[in-house]
């Protein structure tokens, strides 16, 4: 079955360095993916989104990575902040075409930013 | 505008109880999805509902049910509650024609 998850679950970054959160999924049909970031005691919050017809998107400080050959994607936050300190995750329609509102996640990777 | 609202947002429940847990979506949003997050399964889709109707489901037992009524807020039912239901249960306000999800804060479960 298709799943996406996370390469490390854990990530820790000097404040102001760049930092890199890695996914991989197993589904090659996959069209949609969304970076989500939560923050302790809150729900996920949409950061980015990319489409396969894309390899690449930049939004405000961040950039989303697709490389459809190996099934893996990137989100990369540049000058890392303490308050990018949260757990991000990858998300995916969980049917290949089908509904984008029903996601699959995947486990998270924790960004601790030292100051 | 105002952000999805879920309500209670902490609830204790002993095992055998029933539950249920409510979401209003931002104004002008008729999809809901609802998800349960825990530490071992991370984020766990369980249905969406669109215009009172469920139009998407996830694998859980039939325990897990919901509602949308006709102002598109959406209540979701645990019956015969076990511990592992306890949970982080987040409900999603759907963007229409778009893939945007606006997530609540989520009710935390605790089934003692």
């Amino acid at each position: 079955g298709e799943s996406v998850g996370l390469h490390l679950p854990t990530l820790s970054v000097q404040e102001g360095d760049n930092s890199i959160i890695n996914c991989a999924y197993s589904n090659s049909a996959s069209d949609y993916f969304i970076w989500y970031k939560q923050e302790s005691g809150k729900g996920p919050q949409f950061i980015i989104d990319i489409r396969s017809n894309m390899d690449k998107r930049q939004g405000q400080r961040v950039t989303v990575l697709l490389n459809k050959t190996v099934k893996h994607l990137s989100l990369q936050i540049a000058a890392t902040q303490p308050g990018d300190s949260a757990v991000y995750f990858c998300a995916g329609p969980l049917n290949s075409g089908g509904s984008n509102y029903k996601l699959t996640f995947g486990k998270g990777t924790l960004l601790t930013v030292n100051p | 505008k105002a952000g999805v609202t879920q309500t209670p947002r902490y609830l204790i429940k002993t095992r055998g109880q029933q539950v249920t847990l409510s979401c209003s979506p931002i104004s002008g949003h008729r999809s809901v999805s609802w998800y349960q997050q825990t530490p071992g399964q991370g984020l766990q889709f369980l249905f969406e509902y669109f215009s009172e109707t469920q139009r998407n489901k996830g694998n859980f037992p039939g325990r897990f049910s919901g509602r949308q009524f006709s102002n598109s807020r959406s209540e979701m039912n645990v019956s015969t509650l076990e511990l592992g239901d306890s949970a982080l249960y987040l409900c999603a306000s759907n963007s229409p024609g778009g893939a945007e999800q606006y997530f609540g804060p989520g009710t935390r479960l605790t089934v003692t």
